[in-house]
């Protein structure tokens, strides 16, 4: 069975520091990862994911996340915070192989950046 | 269309009755999945359809739950007899071949 875990329920940072979110994974065969972002009152939009080739993978606003075999994680960091990246962001993982495809998500992380 | 649409964007309802969800997907996305996303549960998986079929129904709930997809297009929830635990925002997600999802806005429910 797929589970996620995210360390963290709600997240503090300056505006200008390190971001640091953290997401565990347990899977029997490593699956494909996944880190979405959602702002208020709005979908969930896609930062980056892993699906099988290099194991530090780069997103869209600055973020990257870095694929972790032995430690099962896939930890997703922003060098430097922007006021615009508070949000809440889901790690998910999907199952490798499946065509079905569906996602189990982790019970979100709020991110707030403090100016 | 440029992106997944959901209607209607915020419903509320009395214990009891009905409610029908839609879901327009994004033109070409044979694959479509819709999701809850509630304060207790964080974001569980609903059901999947793959054109006009469910191959994976498994998170449906209860049977109060019910999905339809016609035209391998829009896809529309039903849930009957609607109880306060059902209060959630109902996100639906489409999806073209392997590749990534992309979800709608959601519908928030109140049920009251």
């Amino acid at each position: 069975a797929q589970s996620v875990t995210q360390l963290g329920s709600h997240v503090s940072v300056s505006e200008g520091a390190l971001v640091l979110l953290r997401c565990n994974y347990s899977s029997s065969v490593p699956p494909y990862l996944f880190w979405y972002v959602q702002y208020p009152n709005q979908g969930l939009q896609l930062l980056l994911k892993y699906t099988s080739a290099a194991t530090l993978v780069k997103g869209i606003n600055g973020f990257e996340a870095e694929f972790k075999k032995s430690e099962t994680s896939f930890h997703l960091t922003k060098p430097s915070a922007h006021m615009s990246d508070a949000a809440e962001y889901f790690c998910a993982v999907s199952k490798r192989g499946s065509t079905l495809g569906r996602l189990y998500f982790g019970r979100g992380t709020q991110l707030t950046v403090w100016p | 269309g440029a992106g997944v649409s959901q209607s209607p964007s915020n419903k509320v309802t009395e214990k009891g009755k009905d409610v029908e969800l839609r879901c327009d997907p994004i033109s070409g996305h044979t694959a479509l999945y819709w999701y809850r996303q509630s304060l207790g549960q964080g974001l569980e998986f609903l059901i999947y359809f793959q054109g006009n079929s469910a191959p994976d129904k498994s998170g449906l709930p209860s049977d109060r739950f019910s999905a339809e997809r016609t035209g391998g297009s829009v896809s529309t929830l039903t849930i009957q007899r609607t109880q306060q635990e059902d209060s959630a925002v109902y996100l639906c997600a489409s999806r073209r071949g392997e590749g990534e999802q992309f979800f709608g806005p959601g519908t928030r429910l109140t049920v009251l």
